[in-house]
């Protein structure tokens, strides 16, 4: 069955640390990978997404995301994390040829400490 | 504005009526999506919808919920005889041919 795995429910990092959030995929066909980010009282908002290529995505706000087949992940970094990082951070992955089939993860909170 | 909107942007209710809620998608996006997002969790799948083929309702989690989308356009939730339980956020996302979902800032309902 397809799934998306957030390991880690909660992190707290230092202003200024490095970041990485991990996810894991089930997916039987070649998957395509997003990275949401959701402020307090806001909607989801795309950082980056990966469809093929390249398998160092490079996306909004200083964050990149790596994808590893033989791992079956796409954890997201960001060298250098600033305070407006706090938020929700979601994994997806969807389908190339189906619309529908988007499974998300349950979500990794980042909170960033002075 | 270029994104996607949805209204109202909070809505109490008391137990038992019903709601709408109105999602207007990016313009030229084929792909309209309804989810259900509760206090600390993720993202529940309610309703797709692509073009002119029939929507997928699979996530409806009960016949109080329906959805239309009209024109290919604009859609509205509606959810009869509102429970408690029915209290989340519900976002909408538009999506073009591509499969990357841009949602909206979601309505928050809460029934009393």
């Amino acid at each position: 069955a397809q799934s998306v795995t957030q390991p880690d429910i909660h992190i707290t990092v230092s202003e200024g640390a490095s970041l990485e959030l991990r996810c894991n995929y089930s997916y039987g066909a070649t998957p395509y990978l997003f990275w949401y980010v959701q402020s307090p009282g806001q909607g989801l908002q795309l950082l980056l997404k990966y469809f093929s290529g390249d398998t160092l995505v490079q996306g909004i706000k200083g964050f990149e995301a790596e994808f590893k087949r033989s791992q079956s992940s796409f954890n997201l970094r960001k060298p250098s994390v600033h305070w407006s990082d706090a938020a929700e951070y979601f994994c997806a992955v969807g389908a190339a040829n189906t619309g529908n089939q988007f499974y998300f993860g349950t979500g990794t909170s980042l909170t960033v400490i002075p | 504005g270029a994104g996607v909107s949805q209204s109202p942007s909070n809505k109490v209710t008391e137990k038992g009526k019903d709601v709408e809620l109105r999602c207007d998608p990016i313009s030229g996006h084929t792909a309209l999506y309804w989810y259900r997002q509760s206090l600390g969790q993720g993202l529940e799948f309610l309703i797709y919808f692509q073009g002119n083929s029939a929507p997928d309702k699979s996530g409806l989690p009960s016949d109080r919920f329906s959805a239309e989308r009209t024109g290919g356009s604009v859609s509205t939730l509606t959810i009869q005889r509102t429970q408690q339980e029915d209290s989340a956020v519900y976002l909408c996302a538009s999506s073009p041919t591509a499969p990357a979902q841009y949602f909206g800032p979601g309505t928050r309902l809460l029934v009393l």
